[in-house]
């Protein structure tokens, strides 16, 4: 499997808190995304990075930041938790179209906003 | 119409059944597509990748016809650890990186 963390594994907060989740990878990959999966949605794309302090939005980028400091860390901010951001969020990594393009996906993050 | 779309399902089919799941595109200049697996509260797990030949791993065979936009899975001999949700994923930009994940298909392979 690839290595690839999240932390925290499961995390319940309150509206209007700030939550930040962790995405650590060691395999070098230059891609890093965050997805959510919710029931009747399927993984939607939040933020993706192509490379350290590069990023871009995704297609539910509402209400998320995101930060790459490390080739290792992708960093998830949810700056006021609402209760419609409860869900599961992957993280993923790739290698992008050179190494195969493939993504592998951490073991993701349940997130209860009350 | 949504970007990738598949088969609502569920499947429900016995054991040693074959079993074709399929997905369909909407950008006919996506360039990479996978089959992914996805267990019950766990994360999605790469399949295989579908190539423009068609390539084949095992039980499981997949296939692209670029002219429909149209992908394939089949399985095989079914087993009862094949049941879980399956994932038709595109990417949908040539020179970076759009994946789309399709709704998913969920299969229950029963004794």
């Amino acid at each position: 499997d690839a290595g690839i963390t999240q932390s925290p594994r499961h995390k319940v907060t309150e509206t209007g808190t700030p939550v930040t989740l962790r995405c650590h990878q060691t395999e070098n990959h230059r891609y890093m995304y965050w997805y959510r999966q919710d029931p009747g949605h399927g993984l939607r794309l939040i933020h993706y990075s192509y490379g350290v302090k590069d990023t871009d939005k995704g297609e539910v980028s509402d209400g998320y930041s995101v930060s790459r400091s490390k080739t290792e860390d992708f960093l998830l901010t949810l700056e006021s938790a609402t209760s419609s951001q409860t869900s599961v969020y992957f993280c993923a990594i790739s290698g992008g179209l050179r190494e195969g393009n493939e993504q592998f996906f951490g073991p993701g993050t349940r997130l209860t906003v009350l | 119409r949504k970007e990738v779309e598949q088969d609502p399902g569920p499947f429900n089919v016995p054991e040693g059944a074959t079993v074709a799941f399929n997905c369909t595109y909407s950008n006919s200049a996506s360039q990479s597509f996978f089959w992914y697996r996805q267990d019950c509260r766990k994360e999605p797990k790469l399949l295989m990748s579908v190539y423009s030949s068609g390539n084949e791993d095992g039980r499981f065979t997949a296939q692209l016809n670029r002219a429909s936009q149209y992908i394939s899975l089949l399985i095989r001999d079914s087993k009862l650890s094949d049941s879980a949700t399956y994932l038709c994923v595109v990417n949908m930009r040539a020179n970076g990186q759009n994946f789309v994940f399709g709704p998913g298909t969920r299969l229950s392979v029963l004794p």
